[in-house]
């Protein structure tokens, strides 16, 4: 068990550009959760996982964001059309069944900067 | 909906003294309540949690913190600190109230403790 990992650990781009997270969950948590948390500021939950089923989108989730976990395994985090109010480091969370009260593993993030 | 206010942006304090990190939340239901550290450029890592039972609640490096209804307050302490404490804290909670809630978190702003020598 290595834990929760995700790739890139940090990214750069290009204001207008498309760019793709990933999130390899604990392998026996079913559920798996984002965050996204700008400088100075708490994470906030963006959405959440049951293992294919996305049950659960923030509505700071806009529709250049979509995600998607084929298969219950990992979780892709696609943002279209990047804006520098993007930038921010997004979090990835596993747990296994039972959610908060048995304790998340979270990632070490991925931290996206849109110049 | 819940909320998670942090009463302290920053707290400096000096290696071994006590400190205590202020939280406070709202919420219609009951909830599970949670401290994580996050040092730089790191995710979180879980301090404690309180779920039911003792409201003294014990945890990793240390920490406790205490629930208290009444005041729906959840404060984190530690009765001495060390140099590698100074990293960031998130107070958060979780609705227990089964259904829809799929637990997701509601954080706080965040405390920065910093311990000088």
């Amino acid at each position: 068990d290595t834990g929760v990992s995700q790739d890139p650990r940090h990214k750069i781009t290009k204001r207008g550009q498309n760019v793709t997270f990933r999130c390899d969950p604990i392998s026996e948590h079913n559920r798996l959760y984002w965050y996204r948390q700008t400088l100075g500021q708490g994470p906030e939950f963006l959405t959440y996982f049951q293992n294919e089923a996305q049950l659960e989108k923030s509505r700071l989730l806009s529709d250049r964001f979509s995600a998607e976990r084929p298969k219950g395994s990992f979780s892709t985090l696609e943002i279209q059309r990047t804006e520098q109010g993007d930038s921010a480091m997004y979090l990835c969370a596993s747990s296994s069944v039972g959610g908060a009260g048995y304790g998340y593993t979270f990632g070490s993030g991925t931290r996206l900067t849109v110049v | 909906a819940q909320s998670v206010t942090q009463l302290d942006s920053q707290v400096p304090v000096f290696e071994e003294a006590p400190v205590e990190l202020r939280c406070n939340y709202s919420s219609s239901v009951s909830v599970y309540l949670f401290w994580y550290v996050q040092y730089p450029n790191q995710g979180l890592q879980l301090l404690l949690k309180y779920l039911s039972g003792s409201t003294l609640v014990k945890g990793i490096n240390g920490f406790e913190a205490e629930f208290n209804k009444s005041q729906t307050s959840f404060h984190l302490r530690k009765p001495s600190v060390h140099i590698s404490d100074t990293a960031e804290y998130f107070c958060a909670v979780s609705d227990n109230a089964g259904g829809t809630s799929y637990g997701k978190l509601t954080f706080g702003q965040g405390t920065i403790l910093t311990v000088h020598p």
